[in-house]
């Protein structure tokens, strides 16, 4: 079935350090590939999205882009804040009965220090 | 901006004990979606919702799971004889539109069976 794997956590970083999360996915077809956080006490929000080999989701200073080739969906950031503390999580989606439902993988918190 | 609420936050339950937890979805959308997160797990899909019936159901969802839309807001989560194994983070989720639409999720139940 359809899965994803994302990197242990936790990720500790330094305040404007550069932030990569790995996440790569095992599915058939062609899924739609996205990332959400979760800040702390709060829902899982979407932070970015790709429909299709080769786009790249970008919201916020955050990037990832969709490598059919390599099966991946990395998310990186240029220089991390401390807000930016919280758990991502790397998720697919492809049509089902259901509408879209999501396989997300494990989550992966982001500590940023001062 | 609207959102996906959950009640409660936190239930405490012994085994054996019968649970409902409540989500309100975002008033014009018509899926709706419950998953799951035992801690240090993945998020897991459980059930699906559309037109008032179940659309997608996991081998998690068996029959001590139902969910109902009683009147029209609320999607109730209904737990029947809970085990030490349900305890786990319970999201709602929503989407207005099947194939291209957001997955607008609530910030979670936390149910802990003793």
């Amino acid at each position: 079935g359809d899965s994803v794997t994302q990197m242990e956590g936790p990720v500790t970083l330094s305040e404007e350090a550069f932030l990569t999360i790995n996440c790569t996915y095992t599915a058939t077809g062609y899924p739609s590939l996205f990332w959400y956080v979760q800040y702390p006490g709060e829902g899982l929000q979407l932070l970015l999205k790709a429909t299709k080999a080769d786009d790249k989701g970008s919201n916020k200073g955050f990037e990832a882009t969709y490598r059919k080739e390599t099966t991946s969906f990395h998310l990186e950031k240029g220089s991390v804040q401390v807000s930016d503390s919280a758990v991502y999580f790397c998720a697919l989606s492809k049509l089902t009965g259901g509408g879209n439902k999501l396989t997300f993988g494990t989550g992966t918190q982001l500590k940023v220090e001062l | 901006e609207p959102e996906v609420t959950q009640t409660p936050s936190h239930q405490v339950t012994q085994m054996g004990q019968e649970v409902i937890l409540r989500c309100v979805p975002i008033s014009n959308h018509l899926y709706f979606y419950w998953y799951r997160q035992i801690l240090g797990q993945k998020v897991e899909f459980l059930v699906s919702f559309y037109n008032n019936e179940i659309s997608e159901k996991s081998e998690i969802f068996d029959d001590q799971f139902s969910v109902e839309r009683p009147d029209g807001s609320n999607f109730t989560l209904k737990i029947r004889s809970t085990k030490l194994e349900d305890s786990a983070m319970y999201f709602c989720a929503s989407r207005g539109d099947a194939n291209t639409g957001e997955l607008f999720f609530g910030e979670g139940s936390r149910l802990t069976v003793l």
